[in-house]
């Protein structure tokens, strides 16, 4: 059974940088296909999906906050972080970390989805 | 820019009716990154259905998926009272659609 666990301050001031660690257990990050995603949820909104790393270090990140995110993985210690710089009060949300698993063939990832997630770390941006 | 755009944004239904959600891309898409996932408050989000068709683990097959190309559909057939929830979906781990809402009528 893959569970997921979000970590992190539940408040941070305007101009602050979050970092949020998402620590995995039934699954290892270097087994191939395997992918770890960050997906937020503001207060009364839609998920909004926001970087992705996957099990060879090839990483995405949301067109819209690519130039403040950061996604790192540490295969020793099953964990994965994402930063977000320069916090203003519309990051107020629910972060999750989901497992994503994918399917390799012929070299490609030939399906992909997310069949786990974390129960979600609430971050509030206040001054 | 790829969005996938959800209808209707709130279906009022009753328990035991049919429920269709509607998930449409601004681009043709391969069906084998298109998942559904089901968000209740408070909650994780759930898989439900992956590679447009195909129900995840445990899932109850009142649950179904359909569709390729541009069109997506989800459908619960006979909804009982657990499934009022909202419903996304999602394609290559990536873009989300805005969600509709299944409300109790």
């Amino acid at each position: 059974q893959i569970t997921l666990k979000e970590s992190g301050p539940t408040l941070v001031k305007p101009t602050q940088t979050l970092t949020l660690t998402c620590t995995l257990s039934g699954v290892s990050l270097s087994t191939i296909g395997v992918a770890v995603g960050w997906i937020r949820q503001p207060p009364g909104k839609a998920l909004e999906w926001l970087a992705l790393v996957y099990w060879d270090d090839d990483k995405r990140y949301s067109p819209s906050l690519r130039s403040r995110l950061t996604i790192t993985k540490d295969t020793s210690k099953n964990q994965v972080v994402l930063t977000l710089t320069s916090m203003e009060l519309v990051d107020t949300a629910t972060y999750y970390c989901a497992h994503g698993h994918g399917v390799v063939a012929d070299g490609y990832l030939s399906k992909f989805w997310f069949d786990a997630w974390g129960q979600g770390a609430l971050v509030i941006v206040s001054s | 820019e790829f969005v996938l755009t959800q209808s209707p944004g709130t279906l009022s239904l009753s328990p035991g009716e049919r429920a269709t959600l509607s998930c449409r891309a601004s681009q043709s898409v391969s069906s084998s990154y298109l998942a559904w996932y089901q968000h209740k408050s408070g909650q994780a989000p759930r898989l439900l259905i992956y590679g447009a068709s195909s129900r995840a683990t445990g899932i109850p097959d009142r649950f179904s998926g359909s569709g390729s190309g541009t069109d997506f559909t989800l459908t619960i057939s006979r909804l009982e009272p657990e499934d009022f929830a909202v419903y996304y979906c999602q394609y290559y781990g990536r873009t989300f659609g805005q969600g509709t809402k299944l409300e109790i009528k």
